[in-house]
């Protein structure tokens, strides 16, 4: 495969349960991103990985938890959402992630949330 | 604070029937403008980079240009299969993530054959 990669495509969850998202890049790239796509919201950022080292964490509820046990992997464990957590979770990676440089960031396909 | 403005929300265009695209920001030291295309349903995909004022690029029937204020995306003749949602996304300084992108909310084009 190539590009990036996101499993599941689609998942329906109760608020008691416990899933994970997984983001695959198949780049060679050293740093990567989760956002949130809401309707009619602007995509938001939520986590940055560099090198598997979190940089960034946008003020994120503790019920998303995100690992990175390499470059190539992204996790995003979720548990005890609220049904406001349904949305598009977008994965994406960058060459690079260092101050000034410029680096497109290229976006996998997806997980659809739906929070029951 | 950074703001991306885009504008219109929604665009239905005839097929043939050129227009334009727009991102206005206002952000503190901008290193680039990005463009993405965005499906229902998929991942942005990866447009355009620009980094300084009078910089145009072209792909296709798209072209984007870029002054100090704003960004213009051109559509000349489009096509039923040019219909998606247009993103625009700026990167400033940042000495923590240099990669940091902040989305406009986009505009959805609509191409009706």
């Amino acid at each position: 495969e190539t590009g990036v990669t996101q499993t599941p495509r689609h998942l329906v969850m109760g608020m008691t349960n416990k899933k994970s998202l997984k983001c695959e890049q198949h780049l060679g790239h050293n740093a990567m991103y989760w956002y949130k796509q809401s309707a009619k919201k602007p995509l938001e950022l939520m986590f940055v990985y560099s090198l598997e080292e979190r940089v960034e964490n946008n003020s994120v509820p503790s019920r998303f938890s995100p690992e990175c046990p390499n470059s190539s992997h992204l996790f995003l464990h979720l548990h005890t959402l609220q049904p406001e957590d349904s949305a598009l979770y977008l994965c994406a990676s960058s060459p690079r992630l260092a101050g000034g440089i410029r680096d497109t960031q290229y976006f996998g396909p997806g997980t659809r949330l739906t929070v029951l | 604070e950074d703001q991306v403005t885009q504008s219109p929300e929604a665009l239905r265009l005839q097929e043939g029937e050129s227009s334009s695209l727009n991102c206005s920001y206002t952000v503190s030291g901008l290193r680039g403008l990005f463009w993405y295309r965005q499906d229902p349903g998929k991942g942005p995909e990866f447009l355009f980079t620009l980094y300084s004022a009078g910089e145009e690029k072209e792909k296709e029937r798209l072209k984007a240009t870029l002054t100090k204020k704003e960004s213009f995306l051109h559509i000349t003749a489009p096509k039923p299969e040019d219909s998606a949602t247009y993103l625009c996304a700026v990167q400033v300084r940042e000495e923590t993530s240099g990669s940091r992108l902040t989305f406009g909310e986009g505009t959805q084009l609509t191409v009706n054959p």
